[in-house]
């Protein structure tokens, strides 16, 4: 079975530029999450989307922070513009449904210099 | 903000020795999971306890669950090098819909 994947591995941007983040979850799986994780910290929940519904964004920067799940399948998040403090890794997980057993990508870790 | 708080931060054993690590949380969950994360990679799912157990075994795995106190604990016995890692609680907080809410972690070392 196929697991969580994530694109890019690494990424190192300037302040005040772009990025975007690409995640394919596991097949059937209805939930899927974006988390961030800085160096030493629990993942922290930015946004869950049930199918192609969000479910809950509450943590997510949204003057600067985007996230889509078109068709209910793949998933991207974005950063425009990007501040120094955004620099973490970026997990995206995918579980059967809402608090069931999640699988993890190996994460895109971001650097803005 | 974070649902979950383990303690301790961190825990250093012997190889051999067994870790006990606990979780604490404050709202009303339908169940609570542990994960496990090495260095620089993503982390894995160890298991999943419902609010309706009270322990559940899996492997060299022991997990308690005390929702009069809202807390959990994970016991790792028979330590080995490999356990070295850091371990998160994960609670599903029921605010409308369910959300995957993780704690700070605690960072295991086993040492030779």
């Amino acid at each position: 079975e196929a697991g969580v994947a994530q694109s890019p591995r690494y990424k190192i941007i300037e302040k005040r530029q772009s990025v975007a983040f690409w995640c394919n979850p596991i097949s059937g799986h209805a939930t899927l999450y974006w988390y961030q994780q800085i160096l030493g910290q629990g993942p922290k929940l930015l946004i869950q989307f049930q199918n192609n519904g969000v479910v809950d964004d509450s943590q997510l920067p949204k003057d600067r922070f985007s996230a889509e799940r078109l068709k209910g399948v793949d998933s991207t998040l974005k950063i425009q513009p990007a501040k120094l403090e955004d620099s973490a890794v970026y997990l995206c997980a995918s579980s059967f449904s809402g608090g069931s057993e999640a699988f993890f990508g190996q994460g895109t870790r971001l650097t803005v210099v | 903000s974070q649902q979950g708080e383990e303690d301790p931060q961190a825990l250093s054993i012997q190889e051999g020795e067994n870790a006990t690590m606990n979780c604490s949380y404050k709202t009303s969950i339908n169940n609570l999971q542990w994960y496990r994360q090495n260095s620089g990679r993503g982390l894995v799912h160890l298991i999943l306890i419902r609010s309706n157990e009270r322990e559940k075994h899996s492997g060299r795995l022991r997990v308690t669950l005390d929702t009069s106190k809202k807390s959990s604990s994970l016991l790792i016995t028979a330590s080995r090098a490999a356990d070295t890692a850091s371990y998160f609680c994960a609670t599903d907080i029921i605010q409308g819909a369910q959300k995957l809410v993780f704690g700070q972690g605690t960072r295991l070392t086993i040492n030779p």
